[in-house]
């Protein structure tokens, strides 16, 4: 499979506790982005990468977020101390990087619910 | 500020009738990007269509077709004697390259059978 993968695909925590979440995007994709979905909406923003990195964040992106691509590949969300709020879908994405409008693929997500 | 309007938040059909879903964009941009993506039950959205703002041109591919109207705004998608395999939320999507896309909020489609 050679599309954007996502692991895990659920999690389930609760409320305080920290969480991370991976995406491994298509090979060769330099471009990265993370967005959050919750229920009856489409996906924001939450941040992208261009390689290593991280060029923009969303205002969604509270203190207790934060993401990583160490070697422009593979990144990580991570929330800490997590709260009820925070249950959603996070949605990772990526694309090719050879012009500002190429199509973002999209993995199939992560569902986080926070008890 | 970029915003993007799917009024219709769930539409019902029987298979085999021909469904519109509606977008209306806001950008003060000139030079834009609209897109539609599916995501079906299983939820990975899967890109269906990009078009650029330079391009008025309607497209058809297969079932599906896309009118795209500068004047009022609007990036309308049709399906044609739909199927219940088109049963998913379609979101329409705006990139004005400031490196995120703003969606809709969806339309879910439910074509029965």
């Amino acid at each position: 499979d050679t599309g954007v993968s996502q692991d895990p695909r659920h999690k389930i925590t609760k409320r305080g506790q920290n969480v991370t979440f991976r995406c491994d995007p298509i090979s060769e994709h330099n471009r990265l982005y993370w967005y959050r979905q919750t229920l009856g909406q489409g996906p924001e923003f939450l941040t992208y990468f261009q390689n290593e990195a991280q060029l923009e964040k969303s205002r969604l992106l509270s203190d207790r977020f934060s993401a990583e691509r160490p070697k422009g590949s593979f990144s990580t969300l991570e929330i800490q101390r997590t709260e009820q709020g925070d249950s959603a879908m996070y949605l990772c994405a990526s694309s090719p990087g050879t012009s500002d409008y190429n199509e973002q693929f999209f993995g199939p997500g992560t569902r986080l619910t926070v008890l | 500020a970029q915003k993007v309007t799917q009024a219709q938040t769930e539409i019902s059909v029987v298979e085999k009738e021909d469904v519109t879903l509606d977008c209306v964009y806001e950008t003060r941009d000139t030079t834009y990007y609209l897109f539609w993506y599916k995501q079906p039950p299983s939820g990975e959205l899967v890109f269906l269509i990009r078009r650029n703002s330079f391009d008025e041109q309607n497209e058809i591919s297969g079932r599906y077709s896309w009118n795209f109207q500068k004047s009022t705004s609007s990036f309308n998608f049709t399906i044609t004697a739909s199927q219940v395999v088109d049963s998913a939320v379609y979101f329409c999507a705006l990139y004005t390259g400031r490196r995120a896309l703003t969606f809709g909020s969806g339309t879910r489609l439910q074509v029965q059978p």
